[in-house]
């Protein structure tokens, strides 16, 4: 089965501030994606990284795929509380199911 | 173009009963998957279909069950509820599924077992 391990569970920053969010496994993934979730909403994709050490900018958000295709990282540069929300990080493999991580619950205090 | 719609929004149940959510996805998509997601397991892979056909299918006891439509609308039924059945369900909708293809999520159907 695999896999994928979010930390940190929990961020509760200030606003301007910068944070990373990491997305970890023992498999190997042909894909990454991450989805910001908020409130009684589902899931709303941000970027795929299919490629390892491929990083990708979305604004103030940069995205980057391990060279292993094991891991990804997201890095929101000078939060705002509109990026408050639970980030989660789904791997792709084949046609097997996307698999979710428990995600990483976001806070941005104004 | 109408995004994914989940009917109903809303569900409160008691223990026992049965259940069908719903699921229409966007137009021209022809995969549809369903989670399950509560705090403490996160999303939960419940089954995914293809054309008709179920493709894959996650760790979850015969109590739930789908099916999908030839317009590729889906339904997800779960019989002799649980307590621990409540949990917001969601389905994704895709253009095929796999590696390449984006899913986009419909907003859910929080379930609650009483």
């Amino acid at each position: 089965t695999q896999l994928l391990e979010q930390s940190p569970q929990f961020l509760s920053i200030q606003e301007g501030e910068n944070l990373t969010v990491y997305c970890n496994s023992s498999s190997v993934f042909s894909s990454l994606q991450w989805y910001r979730q908020e409130p009684g909403e589902g899931p709303v994709l941000l970027v795929t990284v299919v490629t390892g050490g491929e990083v990708k900018k979305l604004k103030r958000l940069t995205f980057q795929f391990g060279d292993a295709r094991k891991d990804s990282s997201l890095h929101i540069t000078a939060a705002q509380p509109g990026d408050t929300g639970l980030y989660l990080c789904a791997g792709l493999s084949g046609n097997t199911p996307l698999v979710f991580g428990k995600g990483t619950r976001l806070s941005v205090i104004a | 173009k109408a995004g994914v719609t989940q009917t109903p929004r809303y569900l409160i149940k008691t223990r026992g009963q049965q259940v069908t959510l719903s699921c229409s996805p966007i137009s021209g998509h022809r995969s549809v998957s369903w989670y399950q997601q509560t705090p403490g397991q996160g999303l939960q892979f419940l089954f995914e279909y293809f054309s008709e056909t179920q493709r894959n299918k996650g760790n979850f006891p015969g109590r739930f069950s789908g099916r999908q439509f030839s317009n590729s609308r889906s339904e997800m039924n779960v019989s002799t509820l649980e307590l621990g059945d409540s949990a917001l369900y969601l389905c994704a909708s895709s253009l095929r599924g796999g590696e390449g293809y984006g899913y986009t999520f419909g907003s859910g159907t929080r379930l609650t077992v009483v």
